[in-house]
């Protein structure tokens, strides 16, 4: 079936460090990918998307890009703040099918200032 | 813009106790979903649906059960609370039924078992 993986359980990072959170999927047919941030005490906030290869998503100085070559989809930041500290999800949204949003298991970034 | 509100925020339940969540969003989205989260575990689905009246068994159904009586409205019942349980339980929807657009998500249910 349908996966998302999430290599990084938790991240640690100086502020101005560069961040890479790795995401792999596996999918049949041709899905989309995502990125989630969530803040302590709040849901998972949408942060960008990208549905076709190439395709780079990006949001609040967060991008990623969209590999089918390779089924990734990492996240990166060139330098990130004390405010980017959150639990990051990358997910997946095939496009058939009802249950069809499939959620990593999150990495958890703390940035030391 | 519209928005999830989840209820309650903080809730804490009895041994062997039934417990209810509720989830109502104002976004007129077709599918709704609740989620458990445990510290570690990321975001397990517990039940979804597509429309008014359908429901949809996750992969974390056993020990749940849901409602959907109106589109707007999601409810969860927890059928006999855990010992020691605690978790954050989550609502979300989304447009349509495909897989392309993103899923907005409430503040969450802390559930507490003593």
């Amino acid at each position: 079936g349908d996966s998302v993986t999430q290599t990084e359980g938790q991240v640690a990072l100086s502020e101005e460090d560069f961040l890479t959170i790795h995401c792999n999927y596996s999918a049949s047919g041709y899905p989309a990918l995502f990125w989630y941030v969530q803040y302590p005490g709040e849901g998972p906030q949408f942060l960008f998307r990208a549905s076709r290869d190439k395709e780079k998503g990006s949001s609040r100085g967060f991008e990623a890009t969209y590999n089918k070559e390779t089924t990734s989809f990492h996240l990166q930041k060139a330098s990130v703040q004390e405010s980017d500290s959150a639990v990051y999800y990358c997910a997946l949204g095939a496009y058939t099918g009802y249950q069809n949003f499939y959620f990593g298991k999150g990495t958890s970034l703390t940035v030391i200032p | 813009g519209g928005i999830i509100t989840q209820t309650p925020k903080f809730l804490i339940g009895q041994e062997g106790q039934k417990l209810t969540l509720k989830c109502q969003q104002n976004f007129n989205h077709d599918t709704m979903y609740w989620y458990r989260q445990d510290s570690g575990k990321g975001l397990r689905l517990i039940y979804y649906s597509i429309t008014e009246n359908d429901l949809q068994k996750g992969d974390l159904s056993e020990g749940y059960d849901a409602s959907r009586e109106k589109k707007s409205s999601f409810s969860l019942t927890v059928t006999s609370a855990q010992k020691n349980e605690m978790a954050v339980f989550l609502c979300a929807s989304r447009p349509g039924t495909g897989g392309y657009a993103e899923q907005f998500f409430g503040p969450g249910t802390r559930l507490t078992v003593l």
